[in-house]
């Protein structure tokens, strides 16, 4: 069974730091992982997807690396702003005989100190 | 488009009452899906429906679907338990079925979600 993990569950770190968040999965046999943000009280907003095929992707001041082999992901933030407060989210969507499925990891709630 | 709309917001129901959850998304995805989301547990995958007429449950009883169509996903919660209070949150994709592995635009967009309280 695939088991996604996110350490840590919460990080602080000063206006304007560049940060990394983890991402773990068990399986390597995924199609796809996402990286999501939710604000409180909110829906999730998809940040990135990387492609099984693919090694990293950009938007912004966000960059998402993923090393299948060793079940990681990365979102790297850059010189990050009190907007990026949320939690964030990874998910890896799995096979299952044509029912694909997304697996969520509990998120890390992420505070940028002004 | 709106995307992934969801109604209602909030609300609380009673034990044993039964309600339904409106989802509906306007990009023409075949994919749907409900998850619940609960403090320390993360998002947890309830139903979903690969296209419209087809449906499949990953967790047992007290919820109960239907996708008439390709936009409209409802949940329904037959017999309320305090155990369903949760956040809800809907899902869709262009994710297709078997044989159709080289799509690949698997992205799932997500709806505002419903905050349902259970007395």
């Amino acid at each position: 069974k695939q088991e996604v993990t996110q350490i840590p569950a919460a990080l602080s770190v000063p206006e304007g730091e560049n940060l990394v968040l983890n991402c773990s999965f068990t399986d390597s046999a995924i199609y796809n992982l996402q990286w999501f943000r939710q604000d409180p009280g909110k829906g999730l907003t998809s940040l990135l997807l990387i492609q099984s095929s693919q090694r990293e992707q950009t938007s912004g001041r966000l960059n998402a690396s993923l090393d299948k082999s060793s079940g990681r992901s990365t979102l790297y933030i850059a010189a990050s702003q009190p907007g990026d407060s949320a939690t964030y989210l990874c998910a890896v969507l799995i096979p299952n005989f044509g029912n694909e499925k997304l697996t969520f990891g509990t998120g890390t709630r992420l505070t940028i100190i002004p | 488009n709106a995307g992934v709309t969801q109604t209602p917001k909030f609300h609380i129901l009673k034990t044993g009452q039964s309600m339904t959850l409106q989802c509906a998304q306007d990009m023409n995805h075949g994919y749907m899906s409900w998850y619940r989301q609960d403090p320390g547990m993360g998002l947890r995958l309830i139903y979903y429906s690969a296209a419209a007429g087809t449906t499949d449950k990953e967790v047992p009883n007290g919820y109960n679907v239907s996708r008439l169509n390709t936009e409209d996903f409802p949940l329904r919660l037959v017999s309320a338990a305090p155990s369903q209070t949760s956040v809800y949150l809907c899902a869709s994709s262009q994710l297709l079925g078997s044989g159709q592995r080289e799509v690949t635009d698997y992205e799932q967009y997500f709806g505002p979600g419903t905050r349902l309280t259970v007395t």
